[in-house]
């Protein structure tokens, strides 16, 4: 089973629509990220967790928020969907310490296309 | 602040060619610097990282990188190039004690029979 798993994997919805994205992981990390992929822009950091009560923007949080349910799951939700937020999800992982490289681990990503 | 620029977003090889693809960052204290592999309809997974200690760093697939700091590059390459390489290969670098890692733009890699 995966690492680190996302719900849905695609998604169609409409302008204006509320919708969430989830994110769950088994490795037991405290670190959680939220990255948009555009063509061309690479992987931009939408919001982070470093704990349940500890949430932080990344650079693009505008039109999105996020909620830390337990260490285990971190959901990202676009409360009134725009077109521009058409693009591919992927959530991500990290374990603390200071001894840790900084690798992150990805989810298999959620295509979200917005009409 | 950091960076990571890739230089260019399409490389194109042979099979059984070298493969190089560039990446450049920006950082103002020693950095950590990784390369990432997406396949298609997958995510990210790690092919390679540098920390600290030898500067070339061997990662799978028969990839590897090294750390260059006085041209501020992590270069990858791998000697010949398989059909299963086709893929996008990502950069990206981190400060110690940052909290963030960036990511470049992304390099896609096609390789031809």
């Amino acid at each position: 089973d995966a690492d680190v798993t996302q719900t849905p994997r695609n998604r169609i919805t409409k302008t204006g629509k509320r919708i969430m994205l989830e994110c769950s992981q088994t490795k037991g990390h405290d670190r959680m990220y939220w990255y948009r992929q555009d063509p061309g822009l690479g992987l931009q950091l939408i919001y982070y967790s470093f704990d349940v009560k500890d949430i932080n923007k990344g650079e693009i949080s505008d039109g999105y928020s996020v909620s830390r349910q337990a260490q285990a799951k971190f959901s990202l939700s676009l409360e009134s969907a725009i077109p521009n937020q058409t693009a591919l999800y992927f959530c991500a992982t990290r374990k603390q310490g200071a001894s840790v490289s900084y690798e992150q681990y990805f989810g298999p990503g959620t295509r979200l296309t917005v009409t | 602040a950091q960076s990571v620029t890739q230089l260019g977003s399409h490389v194109s090889v042979s099979e059984g060619a070298l493969v190089l693809l560039r990446c450049n960052y920006s950082s103002s204290v020693p950095p950590y610097l990784f390369w990432y592999v997406q396949y298609p309809n997958q995510g990210l997974q790690l092919l390679l990282k540098y920390t600290t200690g030898a500067t070339l760093v061997k990662g799978i697939n028969g990839f590897e990188a090294e750390f260059k700091k006085s041209e501020t590059s992590f270069h990858l390459t791998k000697p010949s190039a398989h059909m299963s390489d086709a893929a996008e290969y990502f950069c990206a670098v981190r400060n110690t004690g940052g909290f963030k890692t960036i990511f470049g733009a992304g390099t896609r890699l096609f390789v031809k029979a």
